[in-house]
């Protein structure tokens, strides 16, 4: 059964703090790994990353792939009131049977 | 461009009765996957389909079904609703279906009574 656990599961920070999320993963066949903020209902796509693309930035948003330790971080860096929201961690497994395992994702609220 | 868009938005249906739910890819995309959404869980895998065929199925009872039409929209399809259906269900479209980005719709919310 293919297993991603995201921690925290819940995270309250100021305005301007740095925060990093985590995600391991236990997925046969990997593919790839996605990152995705959800506020309201359409998780936004963030990253993917591969193995040939182990490292990703966007903005005060980065994120790195760690294939030997079966996991990922996500950092955001001098966070903002609109960062508030569900990170959710999610791998493509391939194969015969393509499928996309979430975790419960991180609820990350931003105090001013 | 027009992202990938679902209807209906909410439904609400009777213990028993059945329901389909659309979804419309970005334009291009030629694979969908289907996902249940139960509050305070990160989404579930349901089916993908990619060129009209599946290429992956989750762990679902049979009265869950899905189809993909020539124009890549997709149908899911559920018989026999119980209570526990009740939940936000979500379609993402991806350029193919070999593992790469997936961007996902508003969703339905399904509310079974």
């Amino acid at each position: 059964e293919d297993k991603v656990v995201q921690s925290p599961l819940s995270l309250v920070v100021h305005e301007g703090d740095t925060v990093t999320l985590n995600c391991s993963y236990e997925v046969t066949n990997f593919r790839s790994l996605l990152w995705y903020k959800q506020e309201k209902k359409a998780p936004t796509f963030l990253f993917m990353l591969t193995s040939s693309g182990i490292e990703k930035k966007s903005g005060r948003l980065s994120s790195i792939l760690d294939k030997k330790e079966l996991s990922s971080i996500l950092n955001i860096t001098a966070t903002q009131t609109g960062d508030s929201a569900i990170y959710l961690c999610a791998v493509w497994r391939g194969g015969s049977n393509y499928k996309l395992t979430f975790g419960k994702g991180t609820l990350l609220t931003v105090n001013p | 461009d027009a992202g990938v868009t679902q209807s209906p938005t909410h439904l609400i249906k009777t213990r028993g009765q059945h329901v389909t739910l659309r979804c419309s890819p970005i334009s291009g995309h030629k694979s969908v996957s289907w996902y249940q959404q139960v509050l305070g869980q990160g989404p579930q895998f349901i089916f993908q389909y990619y060129e009209k065929e599946e290429r992956g199925r989750g762990n679902f009872p049979d009265r869950f079904s899905a189809r993909q039409f020539p124009n890549y929209s997709s149908e899911l399809n559920v018989n026999a609703l119980l209570l526990g259906d009740s939940a936000l269900y979500l379609c993402a479209s991806s350029l193919t279906g070999l593992a790469t980005e997936a961007f996902f719709g508003q969703g339905t919310r399904l509310t079974v009574v």
